[in-house]
């Protein structure tokens, strides 16, 4: 059974940082790319972040190019999301979320049950 | 980046009614690469329908995806209780993943 767990997430205040973590357990972590997508309290789904599925390749939104880093060891089985220079428009449920296959720009057929994030004074 | 415009933004209909659920995208998304999203409050999504019209592994057969080039349509045939939810169009053909605001579906 897949299972993706995040954690890591907390009370931040503005300009400081957060590391998110996703452990993923019941398939071949190293075989596909992976996500991380927020959404914030009573909003819409928002694309974060996609890392390839050897780390090689990263891809961020505009809303957090240079201040978000996405990485993964595959050895551990566990996706990362580095957050730094945080906004109050950062607070949101982070999900961890698998895609059908190798390219970065895939469907998510699972998702993790999110991590909240909240950036305030 | 494409901009998809979900219609209508609320869908009121009675269980075992026809659902019919629109994604409009504001350029043509590239190699038909549309998903849609099911949220029951408090869950995660789930994955329905990618490459516009393939259903995804345990999608009941109520469920269709059809459309291509900018315009893209989620039909639930017979609405079941389990189905009153949000529903979220992607596009993962650009180097920017994008989602609709959404459609709630709620009982009449």
């Amino acid at each position: 059974e897949v299972q993706l767990l995040e954690s890591g997430g907390g009370l931040v205040q503005p300009g400081g940082s957060l590391r998110l973590s996703c452990a993923a357990s019941g398939f071949t972590f190293s075989s596909y790319a992976m996500s991380w997508v927020r959404q914030a309290p009573g909003k819409g789904l928002e694309w974060v972040s996609a890392i390839s599925d050897t780390g090689n390749s990263a891809y961020y939104a505009d809303s957090v190019k240079g201040r978000f880093t996405i990485s993964r060891d595959n050895s551990k089985n566990t996706l990362y999301l580095q957050m730094n220079s945080l906004r109050a428009e950062d607070t949101a449920l982070y999900y961890c979320a698998k895609t059908t296959g190798s390219s970065w720009y895939g469907p998510f057929n699972y998702w993790g049950q999110g991590t909240l994030v909240t950036v305030s004074s | 980046e494409v901009v998809l415009t979900q219609s209508p933004g609320t869908l009121s209909l009675s269980p075992g009614e026809r659902a019919t659920l629109s994604c409009r995208a504001s350029q043509s998304v590239s190699n038909n690469y549309l998903a849609w999203y099911q949220q029951i409050p408090g869950q995660a999504p789930r994955l329905l329908i990618y490459g516009a019209s393939s259903r995804a592994t345990g999608i009941p057969d109520r469920f269709s995806g059809s459309g291509s080039g900018t315009d893209f349509t989620l039909t639930i045939s017979r609405l079941e209780p389990e189905d009153f939810a949000v529903y979220y169009c992607q596009q993962y053909g650009s180097s920017s993943i994008t989602f609709g605001q959404g459609t709630r579906l709620e009982i009449k």
